[in-house]
C-alpha cells in the first residue's frame, strides 16, 4: 500500500511569514501534484512536478520535487490571508494508476 | 456545463437506508475517480474508472459500497444500508486519463447519516 505522509497537519501563521509544507513517501512517484481546497469546494490543481529535482514557481509559491522522486515540498513566501485553505499533495505511482492523496495541511494566515 | 457536476449537494438519510450519489464528468474525460473526505481531512481513494478497463475498486471500504459508470460518462456511487461512519463529503473527479493529467473535481455531496 502506497502512503503519502504530509506535514504539518495544521499551520497557523501571521501575514508576511514564510512556511513550508512537506510530502513524503517510501515509494517513488511517477509524478506528484499539489492542490488547494477551500471550504465547500473541490480541490483545485496548483502544479504538477514530474522530474526529480524539479523546481516550479507560482507567484509566491515554490514547489520542489526530491531528486529521488519520493518527496516534495511547497514553500510560501510572505503568506497572505488569501492563502488560507487546505493544501493537498497527491502522488501517481505508475502512469496508469490512481492518484493517492496525503492527509492535507490546513493553513490559516491571520492578518 | 464546463465542470464536473455532482448531485445532490447535500443528502441526509437515516441509518440503514440506501443512497445513490451522482457524478457528471467533463465531456471527453476518460478517467473518473471517487474520493471520500472527512471534515478537514485528506482525500480517501474509493474507486477509479479508466476508459473501458476494469475499475480499480481497491479503496471501497466494504461490500456496502459500489459504483458504476454508464457509457463511459455518468457515474453513480451507491451505499447500501448506510451507517453513521459513512457520513462524509464524497468527491468525484475526472481527468483526461493520461499519466499526470490534472483532476477536475466537483463540489462534492455532503452525506449525513442520522
Amino acid at each position: 500500500t502506497q502512503l503519502l505522509e504530509q506535514s504539518p497537519q495544521f499551520l497557523s501563521i501571521q501575514e508576511g511569514e514564510n512556511l513550508t509544507v512537506y510530502c513524503n513517501s517510501s515509494s517513488v512517484f511517477s509524478s506528484l501534484q499539489w492542490y488547494r481546497q477551500e471550504p465547500g469546494e473541490g480541490p483545485v490543481l496548483l502544479v504538477t512536478v514530474v522530474t526529480g529535482g524539479e523546481v516550479k514557481k507560482l507567484k509566491r509559491l515554490t514547489f520542489q520535487f526530491g531528486d529521488a522522486r519520493k518527496d516534495s515540498s511547497l514553500h510560501i513566501t510572505a503568506a497572505q490571508p488569501g492563502d488560507t485553505g487546505l493544501y493537498l499533495c497527491a502522488g501517481l505511482y505508475n502512469q496508469g494508476g490512481k492518484l493517492i492523496f496525503g492527509q492535507g495541511t490546513e493553513l490559516s494566515v491571520k492578518p | 456545463g464546463a465542470g464536473v457536476s455532482q448531485s445532490p449537494s447535500n443528502k441526509v438519510t437515516e441509518k440503514g437506508k440506501d443512497v445513490e450519489l451522482r457524478c457528471d464528468p467533463i465531456s471527453g474525460h476518460t478517467a473518473l475517480y471517487w474520493y471520500r473526505q472527512s471534515l478537514g481531512q485528506g482525500l480517501e481513494f474509493l474507486i477509479y474508472f479508466q476508459g473501458n478497463s476494469a475499475p480499480d475498486k481497491s479503496g471501497l471500504p466494504s461490500d456496502r459500497f459500489s459504483a458504476e459508470r454508464t457509457g463511459g460518462s455518468v457515474s453513480t456511487l451507491t451505499i447500501q444500508r448506510t451507517q453513521q461512519e459513512d457520513s462524509a463529503v464524497y468527491l468525484c473527479a475526472s481527468s483526461l486519463g493520461t499519466g499526470g493529467s490534472p483532476l477536475h473535481f466537483g463540489n462534492g455531496t455532503r452525506l449525513t447519516v442520522t
